[in-house]
């Protein structure tokens, strides 16, 4: 089953811009991780962020979390063409003990030269 | 090199054939898990694992099959596969449940 729906479905802009893509989820988490996928290839891991962390980064990496909102954003700063991709949000539930992770239908980032 | 390896890579087979596609990583990893990947719909879980010999249900396992014999293997079995398990498969894994997963590059299956 769905539980996080990323947001917005695709993004195209100007390198150099910042990117901000969305994260809704729908129920309580113990974390919240961004991974990204290179055409058609292996997902990568970027951040993983704890439900009791409110913001974290990683290079020009900035995920956001707020709890009470069930949402999260990851921000791109001075992009660049290598970081087209797509990208996904994965949740854990909060309630079970197998730490399985539902993951988001993604956002497609294309960034243009 | 730290890594999950899948093979193969690309699959062609007919209804009703046999196949497995192999996974195996070699970072020790109590976890691993298989994903198959459809436009439209985001990974979902096939199979988990959360330690030798033991393994469970994802969302999605009708037709499938798994075991988890030695920590470093991840097989994944499809005893009589049928057009509608087209997709993408990953196989991933991590060092325990819930932390992050370390991917494969991924099998691309073709049942006609």
């Amino acid at each position: 089953s769905q539980q996080g729906e990323e947001d917005p479905q695709a993004l195209s802009i100007q390198e150099g811009e910042n990117a901000t893509m969305n994260c809704s989820y729908k129920t309580s988490i113990n974390n919240l991780q961004w991974y990204r996928q290179n055409s058609g290839r292996g997902l990568v891991h970027l951040i993983l962020i704890r439900s009791n962390e409110r913001e974290k980064h990683s290079g020009r990496l900035r995920v956001t979390l707020d709890t009470s909102k069930k949402s999260s954003s990851l921000l791109i700063t001075a992009s660049r063409a290598a970081d087209t991709a797509s990208y996904f949000c994965a949740t854990d539930r909060a309630m079970d003990s197998n730490y399985q992770l539902i993951w988001g239908a993604g956002t497609k980032l294309i960034i243009k030269p | 090199e730290a890594q999950v390896t899948q093979n193969p890579r690309y699959l062609i087979t007919v209804t009703g054939k046999k196949l497995t596609v192999t996974c195996s990583q070699n970072m020790n990893h109590e976890y691993m898990s298989w994903y198959r990947q459809d436009p439209g719909l985001g990974l979902r879980q096939i199979y988990y694992s959360m330690n030798v010999e033991v393994t469970d249900k994802g969302d999605v396992p009708e037709g499938y099959k798994v075991s988890r014999k030695e920590k470093r293997n991840f097989p994944l079995i499809l005893e009589s596969p049928s057009p509608n398990q087209t997709s993408l498969y990953f196989c991933a894994s991590s060092e325990k449940g819930g932390s992050p997963l370390h991917f494969g590059n991924g099998t691309r299956l073709t049942v006609t």
